[in-house]
């Protein structure tokens, strides 16, 4: 059975500050997504990671990809308070079968960013 | 462009009343489509998601039922609630092919409390 974990659960950060999020999964895995939900709110897609070694950025986060120590990491740089939300990572195990998306999901990381 | 709708957005019901929350999409076709549902303060948990028209897979036993009458269209339903089935319920695509098929793609959410 595959299981995600993500750290720290809950993130309190002052604005200017850089950190870490990180996501660990049990066995192995074609992709990893990570996700943006804020407070009431759907899930918004942020990055998806296919292959070993993927590094995508997008504004102040960065994400990347290690397959063989089953880590991604989501990186946060200067923050700012409009980053505040809850982060999540997915996962696709790789016997989920190339017609579906059988998604296995952290249980998110509260990220709040203090002025 | 691809787009995706769920109605209602906000639903309260009681104990033993029946359910019936639906999904569309539009912009595409022979879409995978997916229930999830968000209990308050956790992760996401994959409910049900479907290949094709009739085509239904239950990932967890449950009081719920899902319907694909229509290839955009995905419903979720019960017979009777119960307290447990509140929570925040997403609908999710993706393509079958090319890069449409590397991201799952949320709608708003239905909220549903039942008492």
């Amino acid at each position: 059975e595959l299981k995600v974990e993500q750290n720290p659960l809950f993130l309190s950060m002052q604005e200017g500050k850089n950190y870490t999020i990180y996501c660990n999964y049990s066995t192995t895995s074609d992709r990893l997504y990570w996700y943006r939900q804020d407070p009431g709110k759907s899930l918004e897609s942020l990055f998806v990671l296919l292959s070993n070694g993927a590094v995508k950025q997008e504004g102040r986060l960065m994400a990347s990809l290690d397959t063989k120590a089953r880590l991604s990491t989501l990186h946060i740089t200067a923050a700012v308070h409009d980053l505040s939300a809850t982060y999540f990572c997915a996962v696709r195990g790789i016997n989920s079968g190339g017609s579906n998306y059988k998604l296995t999901f952290g249980k998110g990381t509260l990220l709040t960013v203090n002025p | 462009s691809q787009t995706i709708h769920q109605w209602p957005a906000t639903l309260v019901q009681p104990v033993g009343s029946p359910l019936s929350l639906e999904c569309t999409v539009e912009g595409t076709s022979n879409p995978n489509l997916y229930w999830y549902r968000q209990a308050a303060g956790r992760g996401l948990q994959l409910l049900f998601y479907s290949v094709g028209i009739g085509q239904i897979s239950s990932e967890v036993p449950q009081n719920l039922s899902a319907s694909r009458p229509q290839d955009r269209q995905f419903i979720l339903s019960s017979k009777k609630l119960l307290l447990s089935d509140s929570g925040f319920y997403l609908c999710a695509w993706n393509g079958r092919k090319g890069s449409g098929a590397n991201v799952l793609t949320f709608g708003a959410g239905s909220r549903l409390t039942v008492l």
